[in-house]
């Protein structure tokens, strides 16, 4: 079974366009983290979800909404799409007691806005 | 979330030891430091961590110098599987559950 898994994989879109991202984690974590890796391949925090609350926003456009239904999911949305979003967008999750614990992340979704 | 400075690139041959260097001369005393990989076109993955005493796992073993101001990955027997970009990140106790990536270092493994 895939700890954590992203949908979809790829996602070409026009720029203007919404679009969302799916992640799912079966770890029975309770925190959730979105990265994003752009093409220098940099990869920067976006946000994180403890227990469906938002615990990290790292000052990204208010295009971007991630939502958690549950413990188990975060969802990213992103409003009016740019060039700029063009990048690998990875999910992750962990038990949040501490800096010891590990992350697990998800095979990540390569977005490409033409 | 204090520097981590390692080298850009490093190469090694098959079925050799690798040892990965990382300065971290700003560590503060509740800073764990972490090592993860990412290998092509995938997700990070977890490798190892410490604070202070020297740890081993399956996957690598990692030593923290004493003043903890450097710290080295080791593999010990590198597969071509084991090429990949190596990040080594500090992670402090009492703050965010962020990891911190810098440009980390990426191994070449030589058949």
């Amino acid at each position: 079974d895939t700890a954590v898994s992203q949908t979809p994989k790829y996602l070409v879109t026009q720029m203007g366009n919404d679009k969302s991202i799916k992640c799912e984690q079966n770890l029975g974590h309770d925190t959730m983290y979105w990265y994003k890796q752009d093409s220098k391949k940099f990869l920067k925090i976006m946000f994180s979800y403890n227990n469906k609350e938002l615990i990290i926003n790292e000052t990204v456009p208010n295009r971007f909404s991630p939502k958690s239904p549950d413990k188990a999911h975060l969802n990213l949305h992103i409003n009016s799409l740019e060039l700029g979003d063009s990048a690998v967008y990875f999910c992750a999750s962990s038990h949040r007691q501490g800096a010891y614990n590990e992350q697990f992340f998800g095979p990540g979704t390569r977005l490409t806005v033409l | 979330d204090a520097k981590t400075t390692q080298p850009n690139s490093m190469e090694s041959n098959e079925e050799e030891p690798v040892h990965l260097p990382c300065n971290h001369s700003t560590i503060s005393g509740t800073d764990y430091i972490h090592w993860y990989r990412q290998l092509p076109s995938q997700g990070p993955e977890y490798v190892i961590h410490g604070l202070t005493s020297n740890v081993n796992n399956r996957m690598a073993s990692l030593a923290i110098a004493e003043d903890r101001k450097s710290s080295t990955l080791i593999l010990h027997r590198a597969t071509l599987r084991d090429a990949a970009v190596y990040y080594c990140i500090l992670r402090d106790n009492f703050g965010n559950e962020k990891l911190t990536f810098g440009t980390g270092t990426r191994l070449t493994i030589i058949p």
